[in-house]
C-alpha cells in the first residue's frame, strides 16, 4: 500500500481565515481523493483530484470553498476557505490502490475553527 | 451524500468474545471494503471483497460480500483490547470512478 502523509496534522484557526492542507504520497498515483469527517460522523467525499485536470466536486461542495490543486502525481492540496466553526472536521486524503478498487488513507488533518 | 446503513452503531463486548457487524445498501456495489479507524488516525484497510458471495479472512477477521451485492458483513473472532475502534464499511461501484460510499460506522469497545 502507498504511504501517505498530510500536513499539518492539526490546526486551530480563526473564522474567516483559510487553511491549506497538503497530501504527499510516496508513489505516483492517478487519482487522489479528499474527504471530510465531521465530529463523530462517517467520511464524506469532497472531491476527486486528477493530475492535469480540474477537480471533480461532490454535491454540496464547491470549488470556491474547497479549492484543490494537483500539480503532479504524488502531491495535492486542499484549501478550506473563509472558515467557520462548521468547518471543524478531520480532512483526509486518500489514493487508489494498484488495482484501482481500494483506497488508502492518510492520517488526516484535524481542524478546529474558533 | 448517500451513506450505507451499518449496524450495530456501537458494541460493548468482553475480551475473547466474537463480534459481528453488517452493512446494507439500497444500491449494488462491485467492491466492498472494511476499514478500521483508531482515535486520531486515518482509516486503515482491513479487507477488500471483489466478488459477490466472496468470503475472505485476514487473521481473526472474516468478511463476506453478499450475494445480492447490496450487503456485507464483518466478523471478528476472539476479540482483544486492540480491536477497539470504529469500523467502517465502504462500497464502490466501478462506474463511479473509484468513488467510495461509506457506512455510518460501528464503534467497538472491548472490556477486559
Amino acid at each position: 500500500s502507498a504511504v501517505i502523509s498530510q500536513k499539518p496534522s492539526r490546526d486551530i484557526c480563526q473564522r474567516g481565515t483559510s487553511l491549506t492542507i497538503q497530501c504527499q504520497v510516496d508513489s505516483q498515483v492517478t487519482m487522489m481523493f479528499w474527504y471530510r469527517q465531521q465530529p463523530g460522523q462517517s467520511l464524506t467525499l469532497i472531491a476527486t483530484a486528477n493530475q492535469g485536470s480540474e477537480a471533480t466536486y461532490e454535491s454540496g461542495f464547491v470549488i470556491d470553498k474547497f479549492p484543490i490543486s494537483r500539480p503532479n502525481l504524488t502531491f495535492s492540496t486542499l484549501t478550506v476557505s473563509n472558515m467557520s466553526p462548521e468547518d471543524s472536521s478531520i480532512y483526509l486524503c486518500s489514493v487508489d490502490g494498484p488495482r484501482g478498487e481500494t483506497q488508502y488513507f492518510g492520517p488526516g488533518t484535524r481542524l478546529l475553527v474558533l | 451524500g448517500q451513506q450505507l446503513n451499518q449496524s450495530p452503531q456501537s458494541m460493548f463486548i468482553q475480551e475473547g468474545e466474537d463480534v459481528s457487524m453488517n452493512c446494507t445498501s439500497s444500491s449494488i456495489f462491485n467492491t466492498w471494503l472494511w476499514y478500521k479507524q483508531d482515535p486520531g488516525e486515518g482509516p486503515v484497510l482491513l479487507i477488500a471483497l471483489y466478488k459477490a458471495g466472496e468470503l475472505t479472512s485476514n487473521g481473526r477477521l472474516t468478511a463476506q460480500f453478499g450475494i445480492t451485492r447490496k450487503d456485507s458483513f464483518l466478523n471478528i473472532s476472539a476479540s482483544i483490547p486492540s480491536d477497539v475502534g470504529i469500523y467502517f464499511c465502504a462500497g464502490q461501484y466501478t462506474g463511479t470512478a473509484s468513488k467510495l460510499t461509506f457506512g455510518t460506522g460501528t464503534r467497538l469497545q472491548v472490556t477486559l
